[in-house]
């Protein structure tokens, strides 16, 4: 049992540019977000999404899109690349937005740095 | 402003208990207290959660006051290996109905031989 699977791991970006971070579950959670995290400021909520086609904006939302097509992948993408976007972002699930006995679970994360 | 707050770092040794307490002064009616744990090069990873009292599982226990405005993260006979980053996650009230997530931002423990 994978869990949640992020790729890259590492990735480095021009100004500008543009690219996708894969999140990707197998515990068939409906629940799935995506955070930064930045040192001294925590975890940030980016975009979140309670089942597939329901997405929804979360914290820090901006220069950041995503789509939901189905309950197993929840891609990130960034337009345009900008330094402030430097940061480790993970992706994390949970069989319920905030109530699961369990909690969520999170990828290992991808360390994305912007030139 | 909802906030949550936690010690930015504690020191233990090996065999100690460690007790690490989160402060969150408006947290939802109906939202439970989760605490994660985060190695360097890793994602958080589920702990402990709880409602109001205690709550204890194989590896840790978490205490919580009546009125719910903190909460206490207990590690007993901590090792080595449980040093690392523990956060607190909790619920607030936000705009109409909704209720927001809020992380403390850490709390670095590091135990010592």
């Amino acid at each position: 049992n994978a869990g949640v699977t992020q790729t890259p791991k590492f990735q480095v970006l021009k100004t500008g540019q543009s690219m996708t971070l894969q999140c990707a579950q197998d515990m068939n959670h409906e629940y799935m977000s995506w955070y930064r995290q930045d040192p001294g400021m925590g975890l940030r909520l980016i975009h979140y999404s309670v089942g597939a086609g329901i997405t929804d904006q979360g914290e820090v939302p901006n220069g950041y899109n995503v789509s939901r097509s189905t309950t197993e992948d929840f891609p990130l993408r960034l337009l345009s690349a900008a330094p402030s976007q430097t940061s480790v972002y993970f992706c994390a699930s949970s069989d319920g937005i905030r109530d699961s006995p369990y909690g969520y679970t999170f990828g290992s994360g991808t360390r994305l740095t912007v030139v | 402003l909802a906030k949550t707050t936690q010690p930015i770092s504690m020191d233990s040794y090996e065999g100690q208990e460690v007790n690490i307490t989160c402060s969150h002064n408006n947290i939802a009616t109906n939202d439970y207290i989760t605490w994660y744990q985060q190695f360097p090069s890793q994602g958080p990873r589920f702990i402990i959660q709880g409602y109001k009292t205690k709550v204890t599982n194989e590896v840790a226990s978490l205490f919580i006051p009546a009125d719910r405005k903190s909460s206490t993260l207990s590690l007993p006979r901590v090792s080595l290996s449980d040093t690392a980053v523990y956060y607190c996650l909790v619920g607030v009230p936000n705009a109409g109905n909704n209720r927001k997530l809020i992380w403390g931002l850490g709390t670095s423990l590091a135990v010592n031989p």
